[in-house]
């Protein structure tokens, strides 16, 4: 099955310890970026990637990192300089670079929780 | 920063009935997406209308696009128990690379 996951589907975090969320997909997609979303709220970027080896940041980078060494793969570590990081962390993928079909394709999310 | 705005926030109706979701937006677009959340799930995407569209439909989905109001409409016909979900309009343009950004959704809820 062609497809996203993400690994763990709850985390459980205490405080000052860093935390690495898992993306992988077998969709041959080229983008791949990292949203976070709270209770009741839209999805806000976190960071993406266009292409192995880069990313950028999206509007909420701090406290958080991303690594892009396959393109398979785009884990995101959620570090103990984000002050408020309990929320849902969605992963998703899309096609082609500078493509005007934009479609992404989500994976299932990891519930995160500061205890 | 939030591009999309989805109107209304949250939506009841009756099994059957006809949904209609509005999104609004700020900046030329170059296409507008709807996607569909169940709840504690990830997003699916439902139907992507390029700038130069006005309308397209997907079977029970109807889409509409007006450029000169920055505005469209997400039209859910016969609607069934299945629906219940959260609807999210998302925008893409040429000066943002891959990025789309997300509106806070409507919340649906179908009545039995």
């Amino acid at each position: 099955d062609g497809g996203i996951t993400q690994s763990p589907k709850y985390l459980f975090r205490k405080e000052g310890q860093n935390v690495t969320l898992s993306c992988e997909q077998n969709l041959n997609h080229d983008a791949m970026y990292w949203y976070r979303q709270d209770p009741g709220q839209g999805l806000r970027l976190i960071y993406y990637s266009q292409i192995v080896n880069d990313f950028q940041k999206g509007d909420i980078a701090e406290g958080y990192s991303v690594s892009r060494e396959k393109k398979e793969s785009f884990p995101l570590t959620v570090t103990s300089a984000q002050k408020n990081p309990t929320a849902f962390y969605l992963c998703a993928s899309s096609g082609p670079t500078g493509s005007s079909y934009n479609e992404q394709f989500f994976g299932p999310g990891t519930r995160l929780t500061v205890l | 920063s939030q591009q999309g705005e989805e109107d209304p926030q949250a939506l009841s109706i009756q099994e059957g009935e006809n949904a209609t979701m509005n999104c609004s937006y700020k900046t030329s677009i170059n296409n507008l997406q709807w996607y569909r959340q169940n709840s504690g799930r990830g997003l699916v995407h439902l139907i992507l209308i390029r700038s130069n569209e006005r309308e397209k439909h997907s079977g029970r989905l109807r889409v509409t696009l007006d450029t000169s109001k920055k505005s469209s409409s997400l039209l859910i016909t016969a609607s069934r128990a299945a629906d219940t979900a959260s609807y999210f309009c998302a925008t893409d343009a040429w000066d943002r690379d891959d990025k789309i950004i997300f509106g806070k959704g409507t919340r649906l809820h179908i009545l039995p």
